[in-house]
Protein backbone atom coordinates (compact mmCIF):
# COMPACT_ATOMS: atom_id res chain seq x y z
CA UNK A 1 0.00 0.00 0.00
CA UNK A 2 1.28 3.48 -1.00
CA UNK A 3 1.85 5.87 1.84
CA UNK A 4 -0.37 8.21 0.02
CA UNK A 5 -3.05 7.50 -2.79
CA UNK A 6 -4.33 9.84 -4.76
CA UNK A 7 -6.91 9.27 -8.19
CA UNK A 8 -4.11 10.44 -10.97
CA UNK A 9 -7.23 11.42 -13.07
CA UNK A 10 -7.94 13.48 -14.74
CA UNK A 11 -10.70 14.80 -13.41
CA UNK A 12 -13.02 17.25 -15.65
CA UNK A 13 -15.74 19.60 -14.41
CA UNK A 14 -17.55 22.63 -15.93
CA UNK A 15 -16.64 25.85 -14.74
CA UNK A 16 -18.20 26.96 -11.98
CA UNK A 17 -19.00 23.51 -10.50
CA UNK A 18 -17.48 22.02 -7.39
CA UNK A 19 -14.71 19.88 -8.09
CA UNK A 20 -13.38 17.51 -5.49
CA UNK A 21 -10.36 15.92 -4.75
CA UNK A 22 -9.76 12.89 -2.42
CA UNK A 23 -6.35 11.22 -0.54
CA UNK A 24 -6.08 8.61 1.29
CA UNK A 25 -2.38 8.04 3.67
CA UNK A 26 -1.55 4.89 5.29
CA UNK A 27 0.47 6.25 8.49
CA UNK A 28 -1.98 6.64 11.49
CA UNK A 29 0.76 8.93 13.65
CA UNK A 30 0.10 11.60 10.60
CA UNK A 31 -0.71 14.52 12.24
CA UNK A 32 -0.05 17.60 9.30
CA UNK A 33 -1.78 17.29 5.94
CA UNK A 34 -1.31 19.71 2.74
CA UNK A 35 -2.80 20.25 -0.70
CA UNK A 36 -0.75 21.55 -2.96
CA UNK A 37 -1.26 23.23 -6.44
CA UNK A 38 1.46 22.54 -9.17
CA UNK A 39 0.42 24.07 -12.86
CA UNK A 40 2.55 22.27 -15.36
CA UNK A 41 6.42 22.58 -15.24
CA UNK A 42 5.94 24.96 -12.37
CA UNK A 43 6.87 23.59 -8.78
CA UNK A 44 4.06 22.84 -6.01
CA UNK A 45 2.45 26.06 -4.43
CA UNK A 46 0.52 25.39 -1.13
CA UNK A 47 -3.47 25.86 -0.78
CA UNK A 48 -4.33 24.35 1.87
CA UNK A 49 -3.19 22.89 5.46
CA UNK A 50 -4.97 21.04 7.79
CA UNK A 51 -4.31 19.67 11.31
CA UNK A 52 -7.14 18.31 12.95
CA UNK A 53 -10.47 16.81 12.29
CA UNK A 54 -13.04 18.36 10.22
CA UNK A 55 -13.13 21.39 7.73
CA UNK A 56 -11.14 24.30 6.99
CA UNK A 57 -12.12 26.81 4.53
CA UNK A 58 -10.60 29.40 2.62
CA UNK A 59 -11.87 31.27 0.09
CA UNK A 60 -13.10 28.97 -2.80
CA UNK A 61 -10.93 26.07 -1.61
CA UNK A 62 -12.30 23.62 1.58
CA UNK A 63 -10.19 20.96 3.28
CA UNK A 64 -11.83 18.44 4.89
CA UNK A 65 -9.84 15.82 7.23
CA UNK A 66 -10.84 12.19 8.91
CA UNK A 67 -8.01 10.76 10.87
CA UNK A 68 -9.75 7.98 12.26
CA UNK A 69 -10.78 6.98 8.04
CA UNK A 70 -7.15 8.21 6.78
CA UNK A 71 -9.02 10.55 4.65
CA UNK A 72 -8.29 14.15 3.63
CA UNK A 73 -9.87 15.45 0.41
CA UNK A 74 -9.99 19.19 -1.20
CA UNK A 75 -13.60 20.71 -2.22
CA UNK A 76 -12.89 23.41 -5.41
CA UNK A 77 -16.30 25.75 -5.18
CA UNK A 78 -16.91 27.65 -8.64
CA UNK A 79 -13.96 26.08 -10.26
CA UNK A 80 -12.40 28.48 -12.98
CA UNK A 81 -10.62 27.20 -15.69
CA UNK A 82 -7.31 28.68 -14.31
CA UNK A 83 -7.56 25.79 -11.53
CA UNK A 84 -6.98 23.24 -14.05
CA UNK A 85 -3.69 21.80 -12.49
CA UNK A 86 -2.14 19.32 -10.69
CA UNK A 87 -3.23 18.60 -6.82
CA UNK A 88 -1.01 17.07 -4.90
CA UNK A 89 -1.84 15.80 -1.18
CA UNK A 90 1.25 15.43 0.73
CA UNK A 91 1.17 14.10 4.43
CA UNK A 92 4.24 14.34 7.48
CA UNK A 93 5.07 10.48 8.25
CA UNK A 94 5.13 10.04 11.90
CA UNK A 95 8.58 10.27 14.01
CA UNK A 96 10.28 11.99 11.23
CA UNK A 97 10.85 14.98 9.06
CA UNK A 98 9.11 13.32 5.62
CA UNK A 99 6.57 15.07 3.87
CA UNK A 100 5.13 12.02 1.75
CA UNK A 101 3.27 13.09 -1.83
CA UNK A 102 0.97 11.77 -3.34
CA UNK A 103 1.35 11.21 -7.52
CA UNK A 104 -1.42 13.98 -7.77
CA UNK A 105 -4.79 14.22 -9.33
CA UNK A 106 -5.15 16.28 -12.62
CA UNK A 107 -8.09 18.76 -12.19
CA UNK A 108 -9.38 20.02 -15.89
CA UNK A 109 -11.65 22.67 -15.52
CA UNK A 110 -13.78 23.07 -18.76
CA UNK A 111 -15.03 26.10 -20.04
CA UNK B 1 12.47 38.47 -4.86
CA UNK B 2 12.47 37.23 -1.84
CA UNK B 3 11.03 33.89 -2.36
CA UNK B 4 13.25 30.19 -2.76
CA UNK B 5 15.99 30.68 -5.10
CA UNK B 6 17.36 27.62 -7.13
CA UNK B 7 20.55 27.67 -9.45
CA UNK B 8 20.72 26.56 -12.52
CA UNK B 9 17.43 26.50 -13.90
CA UNK B 10 18.48 23.74 -15.78
CA UNK B 11 21.56 21.37 -16.01
CA UNK B 12 22.31 18.93 -18.99
CA UNK B 13 25.47 16.42 -18.62
CA UNK B 14 26.39 13.79 -19.86
CA UNK B 15 26.33 10.11 -17.58
CA UNK B 16 29.35 9.83 -15.51
CA UNK B 17 29.75 13.29 -14.98
CA UNK B 18 29.40 15.22 -11.75
CA UNK B 19 26.99 18.32 -10.72
CA UNK B 20 26.10 20.47 -7.91
CA UNK B 21 22.84 22.42 -7.30
CA UNK B 22 22.03 25.35 -5.00
CA UNK B 23 19.43 26.27 -3.11
CA UNK B 24 19.08 29.50 -1.16
CA UNK B 25 16.22 29.82 1.12
CA UNK B 26 13.89 32.35 2.44
CA UNK B 27 16.47 34.17 4.52
CA UNK B 28 14.59 33.62 8.13
CA UNK B 29 13.54 29.84 7.33
CA UNK B 30 15.90 27.43 9.20
CA UNK B 31 14.60 24.70 7.87
CA UNK B 32 15.34 23.48 4.26
CA UNK B 33 14.22 20.34 2.23
CA UNK B 34 15.48 18.45 -0.78
CA UNK B 35 12.76 16.52 -3.64
CA UNK B 36 13.32 14.94 -6.85
CA UNK B 37 10.04 14.59 -9.04
CA UNK B 38 10.09 13.27 -12.05
CA UNK B 39 6.86 13.27 -14.59
CA UNK B 40 4.28 12.20 -13.43
CA UNK B 41 4.81 11.48 -9.70
CA UNK B 42 4.83 13.94 -6.53
CA UNK B 43 8.03 15.38 -5.18
CA UNK B 44 9.73 12.72 -3.38
CA UNK B 45 11.91 13.15 -0.28
CA UNK B 46 15.55 13.46 -0.49
CA UNK B 47 16.80 15.45 2.83
CA UNK B 48 16.12 17.65 5.39
CA UNK B 49 18.03 20.37 7.17
CA UNK B 50 17.49 22.06 10.07
CA UNK B 51 19.70 25.30 10.42
CA UNK B 52 23.21 23.36 9.28
CA UNK B 53 22.61 20.19 10.98
CA UNK B 54 21.02 17.21 8.54
CA UNK B 55 18.82 15.41 10.40
CA UNK B 56 17.58 12.92 7.75
CA UNK B 57 18.05 11.77 4.11
CA UNK B 58 15.85 9.13 2.64
CA UNK B 59 17.19 5.56 2.25
CA UNK B 60 16.07 5.90 -1.45
CA UNK B 61 19.16 8.64 -1.81
CA UNK B 62 22.63 6.00 -2.92
CA UNK B 63 25.66 7.33 -1.88
CA UNK B 64 26.14 9.14 -5.18
CA UNK B 65 23.88 11.98 -3.45
CA UNK B 66 25.47 14.23 -0.88
CA UNK B 67 24.01 17.90 0.63
CA UNK B 68 25.26 20.30 2.69
CA UNK B 69 23.93 23.89 4.44
CA UNK B 70 27.59 24.46 5.85
CA UNK B 71 26.34 27.96 7.25
CA UNK B 72 22.76 27.44 7.80
CA UNK B 73 21.98 29.63 4.98
CA UNK B 74 22.23 28.14 1.28
CA UNK B 75 22.54 24.18 0.21
CA UNK B 76 23.81 22.92 -2.56
CA UNK B 77 23.00 19.01 -3.31
CA UNK B 78 26.12 16.69 -5.52
CA UNK B 79 25.19 14.46 -7.64
CA UNK B 80 28.16 12.37 -8.50
CA UNK B 81 28.58 10.22 -11.38
CA UNK B 82 25.05 11.06 -12.92
CA UNK B 83 23.20 8.13 -14.39
CA UNK B 84 20.29 8.85 -17.21
CA UNK B 85 18.28 7.47 -13.86
CA UNK B 86 19.00 10.71 -12.26
CA UNK B 87 17.14 12.61 -14.88
CA UNK B 88 14.43 14.85 -13.16
CA UNK B 89 13.40 18.28 -11.59
CA UNK B 90 15.12 18.85 -8.17
CA UNK B 91 13.43 20.59 -6.03
CA UNK B 92 14.55 22.93 -2.67
CA UNK B 93 11.70 23.78 -0.17
CA UNK B 94 12.04 25.85 2.98
CA UNK B 95 9.92 26.40 6.05
CA UNK B 96 9.87 28.48 9.63
CA UNK B 97 7.53 26.43 12.22
CA UNK B 98 5.15 28.72 14.16
CA UNK B 99 3.37 26.94 17.30
CA UNK B 100 4.15 23.89 15.58
CA UNK B 101 2.72 24.07 12.35
CA UNK B 102 4.54 25.02 8.97
CA UNK B 103 4.46 26.24 5.70
CA UNK B 104 6.85 25.01 3.14
CA UNK B 105 7.58 27.38 0.28
CA UNK B 106 9.13 25.72 -3.16
CA UNK B 107 12.05 27.12 -5.29
CA UNK B 108 11.36 26.99 -9.03
CA UNK B 109 13.15 23.62 -9.27
CA UNK B 110 16.61 22.55 -11.25
CA UNK B 111 15.48 20.50 -13.98
CA UNK B 112 18.38 18.28 -14.58
CA UNK B 113 18.81 16.28 -17.86
CA UNK B 114 21.67 13.30 -18.19
CA UNK B 115 22.66 12.35 -21.74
Amino acid sequence: QKEVEQNSGPLSVPEGAIASLNCTYSDRGSQSFFWYRQYSGKSPELIMSIYSNGDKEDGRFTAQLNKASQYVSLLIRDSQPSDSATYLCAVTLSGTYKYIFGTGTRLKVLA
Amino acid sequence: DTGVSQNPRHKITKRGQNVTFRCDPISEHNRLYWYRQTLGQGPEFLTYFQNEAQLEKSRLLSDRFSAERPKGSFSTLEIQRTEQGDSAMYLCASSFPVAGQETQYFGPGTRLLVL
